[in-house]
């Protein structure tokens, strides 16, 4: 199976700060990687497929770029609802098993 | 507006079985694929199973292969999960989640029942 690693696992922040998370796979996964933010208690919600697709309703503040085994999920200026845990998804279509990143959570400083 | 709502979940001794249920309306639902996701407590998110629109293509995590059953029933806007030898292990929150398109993302998920197998 393909390995996602992500970097770092807890991540430290202020209002207004501009926040990098990176995703590694361990094999080549072209663009099929999903972002998602959860928060407590809560089901995790999209927020960019196709590696840089923002999706509908997510706002422009976030951002996803990469291919092939390393992406990053940017979060341009950090607002106090955007304190969650994110976990990267890796859809590509063999094998069909599609793991997902251990998460890092992002806390306010 | 789309709606998952997961039903079933509850205490199990071990080696027991549970059968999820996952609700789903606001949608065409026979025109999606589904999948189950998993998350034990205080830890990470972990793709179970996979289920096409048509029920032709169904995929498993290796850690529940053999033991778990996915399945839909297009007329009733349902997906359900069958699970036998239950371990402490598979003590979680379980998610239904709709693909949105081939390999784009899952963009709607439930609210999340939890099963808890314990002795």
């Amino acid at each position: 199976d393909i390995q996602l690693t992500q970097s770092p696992s807890f991540l430290s922040a202020s209002v207004g700060d501009r926040v990098t998370i990176t995703c590694r796979a361990s094999q080549g996964i072209s663009s099929y990687l999903a972002w998602y933010q959860q928060k407590p208690g809560k089901a995790p919600k999209l927020l960019i497929y196709a590696a840089s697709t923002l999706q509908s309703g997510v706002p422009s503040r976030f951002s996803g770029s990469g291919s092939g085994t390393e992406f990053t999920l940017t979060i341009s200026s950090l607002q106090p609802e955007d304190f969650a845990t994110y976990y990267c998804q890796q859809l590509n279509s063999y094998p069909r098993a599609w793991t997902f990143g251990q998460g890092t959570k992002v806390e306010i400083k | 507006e789309v709606q998952l709502v997961e039903s079933g979940g509850g205490l199990v001794q071990p080696g027991g079985s549970l059968r999820l249920s996952c609700a789903a309306s606001g949608f065409t639902f026979s025109s999606y694929s589904m999948n189950w996701v998993r998350q034990a407590p205080g830890k990470g998110l972990e793709w179970v199973s996979y289920i096409s629109s048509s029920s032709s293509t169904i995929y498993y995590a290796d850690s529940v292969k053999g033991r778990f059953t996915i399945s839909r029933d297009n007329a009733k806007n349902s997906l359900y999960l069958q699970m036998n030898s239950l371990r402490a292990e598979d003590t979680a929150v379980y998610y239904c989640a709709r693909l949105m398109a081939v390999a784009g993302g899952f963009d709607y998920w439930g609210q999340g029942t939890l099963v808890t197998v314990s002795s």
